[in-house]
């Protein structure tokens, strides 16, 4: 079994929807979850990080946790078309500080 | 610019030589990681770093990939006598020290893109 696992997707929503991007993790000593934002060819960048069990908003973006059930989301209300990028899931360890990444789900928003 | 520098961008090597990557964390951040990106595939941690001390080479291969972050200066990523299984996305991001890390997770660099000829 993977440590963190995302479903590559790709996932097609109509502008104007809300995305429901889903990750799900092995380690019940994961201890601080991330989702980063990477379009093709670009690095990395940090879109919500939540610790603490329930959601955590952030504009239009939504972070929801669920230790008991080892799963975290991302939602993104309004979608627009310069959404569509690949989402990255990251776990910490608890005493750890390296960060575990899925494999990203693509996300389309088509007009 | 605050953010996390890498550089270069590109890099391209040939098969038996060497590359050097560089990384000066974000002002303020004193703990750099490497990690390691192939094509469609996600991010691998690679190796952890503060000033003059290696915490965590779990990710690193056990040869040809080493990894350093004086006192002075940028943190190198040096891979030695590349093969083309090399050819990645390297990216660097910073943290700062644990004592105030609690709201400040990873931010990562523009990356390296390693070309193997």
């Amino acid at each position: 079994q993977k440590e963190v696992e995302q479903n590559s997707g790709p996932l097609s929503v109509p502008e104007g929807a809300i995305a429901s991007l889903n990750c799900t993790y092995s380690d019940r000593g994961s201890q601080s979850f991330f989702w980063y934002r990477q379009y093709s060819g670009k690095s990395p960048e940090l879109i919500m990080f939540i610790y603490s069990n329930g959601d955590k908003e952030d504009g239009r973006f939504t972070a929801q946790l669920n230790k008991a059930s080892q799963y975290v989301s991302l939602l993104i209300r309004d979608s627009q078309p310069s959404d569509s990028a690949t989402y990255l899931c990251a776990v910490n360890l608890y005493n750890t500080d390296k960060l575990i990444f899925g494999t990203g789900t693509r996300l389309q928003v088509f007009p | 610019n605050a953010g996390v520098m890498q550089n270069p961008r590109h890099l391209v090597r040939r098969r038996g030589q060497e590359a050097r990557l560089r990384c000066s964390p974000m002002k303020g951040h004193s703990h750099v990681y490497w990690y390691r990106q192939l094509p469609e595939e996600g991010l691998k941690f690679m190796v952890y770093l503060q000033k003059e001390n290696i915490i965590d080479e779990s990710g690193m291969p056990k040869e040809r990939f080493s990894a350093e972050f004086p006192k002075e200066g940028p943190s190198i990523l040096r891979i030695q006598q590349v093969v083309r299984g090399d050819s990645a996305a390297y990216f660097c991001a910073s943290s700062p020290p644990a004592s105030r890390r609690a709201n400040q997770p990873q931010h990562f660099g523009d990356g390296t893109r390693l070309s193997i000829l």
